[in-house]
This record gives structure tokens, C-alpha cells and sequence, in this order.
């Protein structure tokens, strides 16, 4: 199936630098979602864009839904050891079939004490 | 608590066994959805529920996969004769209906061996 190419795939930062990860997609979405994912649990939402160009923040994260609507990015400023796991993105698309979401393959964040 | 749960939380069984996977969702929440993570990878839908019928089944990658969902409520995912490549994390996720935000459970972790 359809997947969104998301990158980088890994990245191993200190603590206390900021982190950058992007999403971009072949088709467009309506929704952008970026999730987290902790070792041997499921994915929880972090922050969702609903607007095309639409800037959102949630604590020390940050996401921008692309004005194309065919890209994201996540930032997280000040990293924490907490921050640890793997960042998700996903598109929804409006109307039917706007339950099925779509995956990116995620980025492993590491973070040095 | 309040959450999706999944059982059992690991299953290793034999290649050619049939496995059964629990979901229990949020009570309340019409809409059920699994999802396939393999390692590296980032999730793949394979069938949505709206109440008990389930619209979209077109993620299942076979025909030994099926899954039912009774009451409105509990899911069971079967996989029947497993093969290797088989071996996954199995999540299922609900929402409060079929366009709103998914709450993902810890997940089956399935080894065939």
C-alpha cells in the first residue's frame, strides 16, 4: 500500500539540541498527524494539522502541515531523554475513506545525556 | 483504565498454527481498526469496523487473515496457518466514530516459528 516517505530514518542528537523530521507525500492529505511511539506500546498522538499552512505547537513540539498539503514537518526543541522513541507521521484524506490512515516508516529518535 | 487493550501482549507459535488476537476498545467507540507494524516498518491498515460490520477489509494480505467484532464491542483477529512472514506487532486501534482521532493499544508482538 501507499506510504508516506518520511526521514530521516534515524538520528542520534545531545541532549538539550533540537530535532527536525519531515513527511512528504506523492498525493494529497487533508489531516497530517504526528505520533510517538514508547518500546511496547502503541502510538499516541502528538499534535494534528488540519489547515494547509497551518503552524501548530504542543509544548517543545512543533508541526507545519505543507501549503501543497503533500508534506509536514515535526520539530522538537530542547530535547529531553523522555523524547526517546519513534516520531510517526500519518495522512487522512476527507469524505470515505477518511478513517484509513496512511504511515510513514517513522524516525528512531535517540537522545545522548 | 480506560484504554485499548490487546491480548495475549506476545504469542510465538508454529508455522502452520492458527492464532487468535483480542481487542478489547474504548467503551463507547463505534469505530475499530488493525493495524500491521513489522520491524522497521511503519503501520499497515488491514480492516476497519463500524459498529459490527466491517466496510473496508481490503488491507487483509490473504485470505487466512479474518477478523470479527462483536456487540459493537470486542474484536478477535484470526490468522489461520501462519507462515513467517507472518511475524509482526499486531495493534488495533479505536475511535469515537470512523473520522475521528485513533487510540492505539500496546499491541501483539506475534513470532512464528
Amino acid at each position: 500500500g501507499q506510504q508516506l516517505n518520511q526521514s530521516p530514518q534515524s538520528m542520534f542528537i545531545q541532549e538539550g539540541e533540537d530535532v527536525s523530521m519531515n513527511c512528504t507525500s506523492s498525493s494529497i492529505f487533508n489531516t497530517w498527524l504526528w505520533y510517538k511511539q514508547d518500546p511496547g506500546e502503541g502510538p499516541v498522538l502528538l499534535i494534528a494539522l488540519y489547515k494547509a499552512g497551518e503552524l501548530t505547537s504542543n509544548g517543545r513540539l512543533t508541526a507545519q502541515f505543507g501549503i501543497t498539503r503533500k508534506d509536514s514537518f515535526l520539530n522538537i526543541s530542547a530535547s529531553i531523554p523522555s523524547d526517546v522513541g519513534i516520531y510517526f507521521c500519518a495522512g487522512q484524506r476527507a469524505g470515505a475513506g477518511s478513517y484509513q490512515l496512511t504511515f510513514g516508516k517513522g524516525t528512531k529518535l535517540s537522545v545522548i545525556p | 483504565g480506560a484504554g485499548v487493550s490487546q491480548s495475549p501482549s506476545n504469542k510465538v507459535t508454529e508455522k502452520g498454527k492458527d492464532v487468535e488476537l483480542r481487542c478489547d476498545p474504548i467503551s463507547g467507540h463505534t469505530a475499530l481498526y488493525w493495524y500491521r507494524q513489522s520491524l522497521g516498518q511503519g503501520l499497515e491498515f488491514l480492516i476497519y469496523f463500524q459498529g459490527n460490520s466491517a466496510p473496508d477489509k481490503s488491507g487483509l494480505p490473504s485470505d487466512r487473515f479474518s477478523a470479527e467484532r462483536t456487540g459493537g464491542s470486542v474484536s478477535t483477529l484470526t490468522i489461520q496457518r501462519t507462515q513467517q512472514e507472518d511475524s509482526a506487532v499486531y495493534l488495533c486501534a479505536s475511535s469515537l466514530d470512523g473520522a475521528g482521532e485513533q487510540f492505539f493499544g500496546p499491541g501483539t508482538r506475534l513470532t512464528v516459528l
